[in-house]
């Protein structure tokens, strides 16, 4: 099955910095990766994601990039607020079944201090 | 909005109860989808649905059951609670492939 490694499992950022969240993935079938951004107490909720025959996908301070050669993507948040703190997850998508069901990371804990 | 609803919020249960932990979700999606997270493993696929009366195992099915009679609604059953089984239990929905999830507010479960 699919096995997704996520690093840094912490990361610690002063206001206005960048941080990148990286994740690899085992399957080279999988072929859509959405990251998900969980603040303390509640619910997951999906931020980005993108397809495997995107190479870069941007959303305002957010942007994913993906590297299938090396099976390898990435979450870059620029400008980060104390609002962007909380943990984040990556996953990766291949085929079960009937379904394109995702694996996720371990989950990234990002602080951003003022 | 999408909203995917559980049933409770926390629950606490003794060893040895059965278990039955609900979620509905309101805009007809097909996929459905039972979650444990505990800290340091992130998030853990019990059971899926892609249909009613469907159900597949995840990658943690033992201990756990589920049910899809129709298609807004997924239970997830504990057949005989374990303390092992403490955890924060999400449920998830989906229209279909490339398309990511909406979760519930999960429901944190502690058996005694």
């Amino acid at each position: 099955g699919e096995n997704v490694e996520q690093h840094p499992s912490t990361l610690s950022v002063q206001e206005g910095d960048s941080a990148v969240i990286k994740c690899t993935y085992s399957d080279s079938a999988s072929n859509y990766f959405p990251w998900y951004k969980q603040e303390l107490g509640k619910r997951p909720q999906l931020i980005i994601d993108i397809r495997s025959n995107v190479g870069e996908k941007k959303d305002q301070r957010i942007a994913v990039t993906l590297n299938k050669t090396a099976k390898h993507f990435s979450l870059h948040i620029t400008e980060t607020q104390p609002e962007d703190s909380a943990v984040y997850f990556c996953a990766a998508s291949p085929r079960s079944g009937g379904s394109y069901i995702p694996t996720f990371g371990r989950g990234t804990s990002l602080i951003v201090h003022p | 909005d999408v909203k995917v609803t559980q049933s409770s919020r926390y629950l606490v249960k003794r060893t040895g109860e059965k278990v039955f932990l609900e979620c509905v979700q309101d805009m007809d999606h097909e996929n459905m989808f039972w979650y444990r997270q505990d800290p340091g493993l992130g998030l853990r696929l019990i059971y899926f649905s892609y249909d009613v009366k469907m159900k597949e195992k995840g990658d943690i099915p033992e201990g756990y059951s589920v049910s899809r009679e129709k298609k807004e609604r997924f239970s997830l059953i504990l057949e005989s609670a374990s303390t092992n089984q403490t955890s924060m239990y999400l449920c998830a929905s989906s229209p279909g492939d490339y398309y990511g999830y909406t979760f519930g507010s999960g429901t944190r479960l502690t058996v005694v």
